[in-house]
């Protein structure tokens, strides 16, 4: 069974510059996520999508970041314009949800912001 | 309070010894627990859910859940120097599907 893809693996901008990430789920899982991990830290929720719709985005900075997920299936996250702050990893994840809940990695896009 | 907390480590162990890794929760409506590896530059893998009171074992891991300390602790016997890593629990919190880390422990398991 394929895993979570990502895509790119790494990316370099400038500040003020913006940037897109891709996401394929794991075949199957209606819940996607994607989270911040900045060095040091655990993964930190962004947004949850639920097929179509999300489900949490309480965390996500909405001035300049915005996903989706068209058709249930992919989804891009985008950040404009970006800021030293958000040089992180983005890590995308998904579930079947119920009953286990158990959440699988991508393997991550490095961004770095200068 | 952070929801989740692990001691930021490093935890040192000799190889061939158990590893003990433990982790606290603030959040009293949390019902499963999971466990992560992430080695340097790599992404989280998972390798423990955990949803009930007590031991749950696989392999040379067992995960422990006692909801009523709010305490969760993994166990890996015979460490090998390829458990080196960053152990990241995880609590399902938010009344259901939302998954909250910790900052994670670092292990190195020395030859």
């Amino acid at each position: 069974e394929a895993g979570v893809a990502q895509s790119p693996r790494y990316k370099i901008i400038e500040k003020r510059q913006s940037v897109a990430f891709w996401c394929n789920p794991i075949s199957g899982h209606a819940t996607l996520y994607w989270y911040q991990q900045i060095l040091g830290q655990g993964p930190k929720l962004l947004i949850q999508f639920q097929n179509n719709g999300v489900v949490d985005d309480s965390q996500l900075p909405k001035d300049r970041f915005s996903a989706e997920r068209l058709k249930g299936v992919d989804s891009t996250l985008k950040i404009q314009p970006a800021k030293l702050e958000d040089s992180a990893v983005y890590l995308c994840a998904s579930s079947l949800g119920l009953p286990t809940y158990e959440q699988y990695f991508g393997p991550g896009t490095r961004l770095t912001v200068t | 309070q952070k929801e989740v907390e692990q001691n930021s480590g490093p935890l040192s162990v000799p190889e061939g010894a158990i590893a003990s890794l433990n982790c606290t929760y603030s959040d009293r409506g949390s019902q499963s627990f999971f466990w992560y590896r992430q080695y340097s530059g790599k992404s989280p893998e998972l390798i423990m859910s955990i949803y009930s009171n007590g031991d749950k074992e696989d392999g040379r891991f067992t995960a422990q859940l006692n909801k009523a300390s709010q305490y969760v602790s993994l166990l890996i016997r015979d460490s090998q120097p390829s458990d080196s890593a960053t152990y990241l629990c995880a609590g399902l919190t938010g009344g259901g599907n939302k998954l909250t880390f910790g900052t994670g422990t670092q292990l190195k398991v020395e030859l």
